[in-house]
């Protein structure tokens, strides 16, 4: 089984749409998450990181985590064209980052 | 966030010539460096884990003689693909921990995108 899994959709939504991406993951002792987005041929660029469980949101962006479930959400909400690219979630223990395989977005105008 | 610069952004070489990829962390120490390849619309690949004046640790599967990291600084890490083949064309993508944050996150670099014909 591996440390995170993500489904690697593509995912297609309207512009303006709330949009949510999921990974679950296996490790109970993981407490640090990540969301980066990475634009094609470009390197991922953090865009969240939480500590446990919980919500944390930043602007139109929200991370969720549920420990008792490992369970880790990213919702973007009024969902914009330039949000079109491959979202990663990762988590962390110790020195290692475990990444899931990337949800591809295309959001249309 | 922190930065985290990878040079060149994009190399073509000749088959048995080799490629020096560099990954500066300009705005913090990154005590741990890590280099990852990726393939067409896969996840990351983690080839190896430097910290900075040690040997780096090579995941299983990965030749070291042939992908060569040297992590000399707090800053720099280099990572020399040795005499390529064209099945070493890949996107390469090196990232940094370690800096104001604690060292929690990760943070990559712009990728360079190795073509070897």
């Amino acid at each position: 089984q591996k440390e995170v899994e993500q489904d690697p959709g593509p995912l297609s939504v309207p512009e303006g749409a709330i949009v949510s991406l999921n990974c679950t993951y296996s490790n109970s002792a993981f407490q640090y998450f990540m969301w980066y987005r990475q634009y094609s041929r470009k390197g991922p660029e953090l865009l969240m990181y939480t500590y446990s469980s919980g919500n944390k949101e930043d602007g139109r962006f929200t991370a969720q985590v549920d420990k008792s479930s490992k369970y880790i959400s990213l919702f973007i909400r009024d969902s914009q064209p330039s949000d079109s690219a491959t979202y990663l979630c990762a988590t962390r223990l110790r020195d290692q980052f475990y990444f899931g395989t990337g949800t591809s977005l295309t959001v249309i105008p | 966030g922190a930065v985290v610069s990878q040079h060149p952004s994009r190399v073509i070489c000749k088959s048995g010539t080799s490629v020096k990829i560099e990954c500066r962390s300009l705005d913090f120490q990154a005590t741990t460096m890590f280099w990852y390849r990726q393939f067409p619309k896969q996840s990351l690949m983690l080839m190896a884990t430097s910290n900075e004046g040690s040997k780096a640790t090579y995941e299983q599967g990965v030749e070291k003689d042939k992908f060569l990291i040297n992590h000399a600084s707090l800053t720099l890490s280099t990572l020399t693909v040795t005499s390529a083949h064209p099945e070493d064309s890949s996107f390469y993508i090196c990232s940094a921990r370690g800096g104001f944050t604690g060292g929690t996150e990760a943070f990559f670099g712009q990728g360079t995108r190795l073509t070897v014909v």
